[in-house]
């Protein structure tokens, strides 16, 4: 079964400084692995996604995640936090071999506060 | 183009009383899923429709919920009757229909429900 753990469930950082934010998953196949971010009162909005191609990255805001086999991790990081960025992280698989669903499956969330 | 409306944001209601949430996909979108996340825990999928039928409702967590999306166009999930662990925030999400691979799941702002 496909699973996803998020390390910490509350992260806070300074303004200007790097972001990690951690994740380990779980799979018996080569995953389809996303980080989604909620910020208050908005919905879930799709940051980057990994689908078997470049193992590094790239999305939305500055953010990018290596997905790494050997440690079965995809943390997400940014290299300088901005206020904007306070906001709930998500590291979510797709449930999805061979099949049509597409369900997703999300970790516990990372709430990530950035300080002044 | 809009996004994935929910409506209502908030709903209070007392346990025993009966409650419909609804969701507009963005048009065009024939995928449409419901998710849940209650008090502390992971966001976690309901079910999954592909136009007006039921793809998948492995998540769907009794026979008090019940989910349905005539004409395929948008859907309600009501619950009848609430019970005090229905409480949660009830996210809708959207994509559509390419048959390759993953598609991105556009999600809603979530109902907030809570059942005294």
């Amino acid at each position: 079964a496909q699973s996803v753990t998020q390390l910490d469930s509350h992260v806070s950082v300074s303004e200007g400084t790097p972001v990690l934010l951690r994740c380990n998953y779980s799979s018996s196949y080569s995953p389809s692995l996303f980080w989604y971010v909620q910020h208050p009162n908005k919905g879930l909005q799709l940051l980057l996604k990994y689908t078997s191609a470049a193992t590094l990255v790239k999305g939305i805001n500055g953010f990018e995640a290596e997905f790494k086999k050997s440690e079965t991790s995809f943390h997400l990081t940014k290299p300088s936090a901005h206020m904007s960025d306070a906001a709930e992280y998500f590291c979510v698989v797709s449930d999805d071999y061979g099949g049509a669903t597409n369900k997703l499956i999300f970790g516990t969330g990372t709430l990530l506060a950035v300080q002044p | 183009e809009a996004g994935v409306t929910q409506f209502p944001s908030h709903s209070v209601i007392e346990k025993g009383q009966t409650v419909t949430l609804r969701c507009d996909p963005i048009s065009g979108h024939d995928n449409l899923y419901w998710y849940r996340r209650v008090m502390g825990k992971e966001i976690k999928f309901l079910l999954h429709f592909v136009k007006e039928s039921k793809q998948d409702e492995s998540g769907m967590p009794n026979n008090r919920f019940l989910a349905e999306r005539t004409g395929g166009t948008y859907s309600t999930l009501k619950v009848q009757p609430a019970e005090l662990e229905d409480s949660g925030v009830y996210f809708c999400a959207s994509s559509p229909m390419t048959g390759v691979g993953y598609n991105e799941q556009f999600f809603g702002p979530g109902t907030r429900l809570t059942v005294l």
